[in-house]
């Protein structure tokens, strides 16, 4: 299947700094990425479709201001937060769209971040 | 909102065929069903997809009933590496945009 990587793994940072997430589609060019956030024993929740070259779409309750989302290219999509405080603590998971068919969406393997 | 409705959880015994059931009655005709699984702490996995016609890979059998109201994943030999929450999405199949809704899944544990 098509491989989508997420860049760090894993993170800890202090209240009121500001963390950069990198998702890159590794063999298919995506024009549509999306961002979700998981909550230990809860789903995933989307949080806002990324689209390549235009702003992105946020879902209802998802403040933009505080989830910058960059879809620069074809292959990368950013997510940084800003201001982190720790109830932004989460698991945060990038998906791809691969177009072709039933255009499957592909996972990262997802971004633990601990906000102290 | 989700779709679908799955049980919260099952149990399969090593070896042994894995029957995942999915309800999706308000399925619309151009809607496919997507499945997915997630194991711990990882992003998700895709699995298969189908719109009317049972379908195969690799990786499991999909069965979806002639109305389309519902369906079924089959993992035909289970190991204990398919232990998982199992998401069973219904979505527009060329939507552009629209993405994937997660409802709360079947947790599969798969036991020796």
């Amino acid at each position: 299947g098509a491989v989508v990587s997420q860049h760090p793994s894993r993170v800890i940072c202090k209240s009121g700094t500001s963390v950069k997430i990198e998702c890159r589609s590794l063999d298919f060019q995506a024009t549509t990425m999306f961002w979700y956030r998981q909550f230990p024993k809860q789903s995933l929740m989307l949080m806002a479709t990324s689209n390549e070259g235009s702003k992105a779409t946020y879902e209802q309750g998802v403040e933009k201001d505080k989830f910058l989302i960059n879809h620069a290219s074809l292959t990368l999509s950013t997510l940084t937060v800003t201001s982190a405080h720790p109830e932004d603590s989460s698991f945060y998971i990038c998906s791809a769209r691969r177009g072709g068919g039933a255009e499957t969406q592909y996972f990262g393997p997802g971004t633990r971040l601990l906000v102290l | 909102d989700a779709k679908t409705t799955q049980p919260p959880s099952m149990d399969c015994a090593e070896g042994r065929a894995a029957n995942l059931p999915c309800n999706h009655s308000t399925i619309s005709g151009n809607e496919y069903v997507y499945w997915y699984r997630q194991i711990h702490s990882q992003g998700p996995q895709y699995i298969i997809h189908g719109l009317k016609n049972n379908e195969t890979n690799e990786m499991a059998s999909l069965i979806i009933t002639e109305d389309r109201k519902s369906s079924t994943l089959i993992l035909p030999h289970a190991t204990l590496r398919d232990t998982a929450v199992y998401y069973c999405i219904v979505r527009v199949g060329t939507s552009g945009n629209t993405p994937l809704v997660f409802g709360k899944g079947t947790r599969l544990s798969v036991i020796a």
